[in-house]
Parts: C-alpha cells; structure tokens; sequence
C-alpha cells in the first residue's frame, strides 16, 4: 500500500527565515505529487502540483517544490516565510491516473512567529 | 460562483445509528470524492463518484456507503455507527475525474459519535 511520511509534526519559525518541510512516499510506480495547505478556518487548498517534466515545481504564495525520484520525496520550500504562511500542509500523492484517491501524508503544522 | 457546500456543519449520533451526510459540488463539477479526516488517521479517502458512478473506493467497511445524483450533488451514508467513526467528513468537487483535476473542499461536516 501506499504511504506518504511528513517529517515534522510542528515546525516554528520567524517571519524572513527559510522553509523546507520534507515529504517522502512509498510507491513503485509513476506517481503524481501535490501539496495542499490549510489555512486556519479555511478549507484544503492545492498550494502546487508535480505530474512530470521540470522536477522543480512552483505553487502559489512563493512555494516551490523539488520531486527527487531516486529519494522519493517532494519537499516544500519557501525561501523567506510571512505570518500569513501559518498553516498546515498536507503532502499528498496518486499514483497516475489512478483517480482520485488521494494518500495524503499526516500533515505538518507551520507556525510563524511575527 | 458558490464553493463546494456540505450540511450539516455538525452532527452528533450514538452507536449504533446511521448518518447520512451531503455535498454539493461546485457548479460544473461532476466529480465528488469525500475523505475522513482524524487527529489519528489524518486524511483518508473514502470514495470517488463520477457521472453518477463509484470510481474509486477506499479501504473502509462497508458500512460506509455513498451516491451521487444526476445533479452531481452526492451523499454518503454510515451505518451502525461506531465510536471510531468520529471525525471531519471532508468532500471534494472537481470538473472532470482523474488525479489531474484540481480538487476543491468543502468546509466538512464534524461528525461525533457518543
């Protein structure tokens, strides 16, 4: 079965510091890779999305993603945070064309401090 | 236009009932999937209905039980409910079916189960 590993549960940061959140999945096979962030009182938004091609992904709000096949992860960064990046996220995969059945890892809950 | 909607926001059951919770699509959307999400479990598929049709099921029991009608609008259904099947019930709407589509969520029904 399918799994998707975050590795932090919480991560704390101030404004202007760098962001990575790490992503890792269990998967032989072609995969598609997507990030969703939950902003508090809001509902699941896709931040950025890998199918193929350019292993360097970019989202909305300044987030990009890198998919590494040999490690099989999808990392989130963000060079420089804001408050307003206070969220949790979610890294989710499907294998392709598979519909819709998204697995989505456990989460990662961003705090930024002001 | 109108986001994805799901009533009741809030339930509470006891074991051993059932429940019967709804969504509506986005306008134009003709792909609902719904996902449980828990503290413990995080976010876990439960099916995909397309055009009327299950697409895609989860690993649940099957005491978990959906549809969807010709209006795309679907509803899901617990039966004999347990005190494990306390959680948000989050729902998806997208255009077409397939993991290229963008998912958009609805705020949930919090289901709880005394």
């Amino acid at each position: 079965a399918q799994s998707v590993s975050q590795h932090n549960h919480h991560v704390i940061l101030s404004e202007a510091a760098s962001l990575e959140l790490g992503c890792n999945y269990s998967y032989g096979g072609t995969v598609n890779l997507f990030w969703y962030v939950q902003y508090p009182g809001q509902h699941l938004q896709l931040l950025l999305k890998y199918f193929s091609g350019d292993p360097l992904v970019k989202g909305i709000k300044g987030f990009e993603a890198e998919f590494i096949k040999s490690k099989f992860s999808f990392n989130l960064r963000k060079p420089s945070v804001q408050w307003s990046d206070t969220a949790e996220y979610f890294c989710a995969v499907t294998p392709d064309n598979y519909g819709q059945n998204f697995v989505f890892g456990p989460g990662t809950r961003l705090s930024v401090l002001p | 236009k109108a986001g994805v909607t799901q009533t009741p926001r809030y339930l509470i059951k006891t074991r051993g009932q059932q429940v019967t919770l709804s969504c509506s699509p986005i306008s134009g959307h003709r792909s609902v999937s719904w996902y449980q999400q828990t503290p413990g479990q995080g976010l876990q598929f439960l099916f995909e209905y397309f055009s009327e049709t299950q697409r895609n099921k989860g690993n649940f029991p099957g005491r978990f039980s959906g549809r969807q009608f010709s209006n795309s609008r679907s509803e899901m259904n617990v039966s004999t409910l347990e005190l494990g099947d306390s959680a948000l019930y989050l729902c998806a709407s997208s255009l077409g079916t397939g993991a290229y589509e963008k998912l958009f969520f609805g705020s949930g029904t919090q289901l709880s189960v005394l």
